[in-house]
């Protein structure tokens, strides 16, 4: 039982360039998440998904896209990255989504956008 | 969403105990309260929740007054492993997780 796993772990862009996050979860998990967090800040929410097929804007969602294809997994992509974007992106998963359930999170994937 | 306001950081000595506060003067009726710790590189873990009176786990007790304003997160006989960053949060039960907020937190360094 892996949890949350997160690909990649470190990438590198050039401003203008694309990309995809993957996150994948083997918990069964209806909701997933995903965070953005800047250095010496919190996590902030950028879109989430009530369940395969549908998502949704969180906080900052712009810049960004989504999609779930799959209940397991959950992409977060970026069209034309910016050095705005440079941060520390967390998915996470819970199986209700209430805020009385645990919300599981990955390891991280750093982006450095040059 | 409710707001909350913890102390940026705390320096504590191996074997204390302690006492983080969080202040969350607007909580809503339907709120709960819950607490996570992030290590440097890694997400959030879970280690708490309650909504009022106190809450005792393993790892930590949560203590929340009778007026909901604040809260208390208890960490007994803290060891070096326990230095990471202490994140409360103030969300409701009606399925908004996603409306969850993460503020600063308070960096806890836990010394030799």
């Amino acid at each position: 039982n892996a949890g949350v796993t997160q690909t990649p772990k470190f990438r590198v862009l050039k401003t203008g360039q694309s990309m995809t996050l993957l996150c994948a979860q083997d918990m069964n998990h209806e909701y997933m998440y995903w965070y953005r967090q800047d250095p010496g800040m919190g996590l902030r929410l950028i879109h989430y998904s009530v369940g395969e097929g549908t998502t949704a804007k969180g906080e900052v969602p712009d810049g960004y896209n989504v999609s779930r294809l799959k209940k397991q997994n959950f992409l977060l992509g970026l069209e034309s990255a910016a050095p705005s974007q440079t941060s520390v992106y967390f998915c996470a998963s819970s199986y209700l989504g209430q805020a009385t359930e645990t919300q599981y999170f990955g390891p991280g994937t750093r982006l450095l956008v040059l | 969403l409710a707001k909350t306001t913890q102390p940026i950081s705390m320096d504590s000595y191996e074997g204390q105990e302690v006492n983080i506060t969080c202040s969350h003067n607007n909580i809503a009726t339907n709120d709960y309260i819950t607490w996570y710790q992030q290590f440097p590189s890694q997400g959030p873990r879970f280690i708490i929740q309650g909504y009022k009176t106190k809450v005792t786990n393993e790892v930590a007790s949560l203590f929340i007054p009778a007026d909901r304003k604040s809260s208390t997160l208890s960490l007994p006989r803290v060891s070096l492993s326990d230095t990471a960053v202490y994140y409360c949060l103030v969300g409701g039960s009606s399925g908004s997780a996603r409306q969850l907020t993460f503020g600063s937190g308070t960096q806890l360094t836990v010394l030799p």
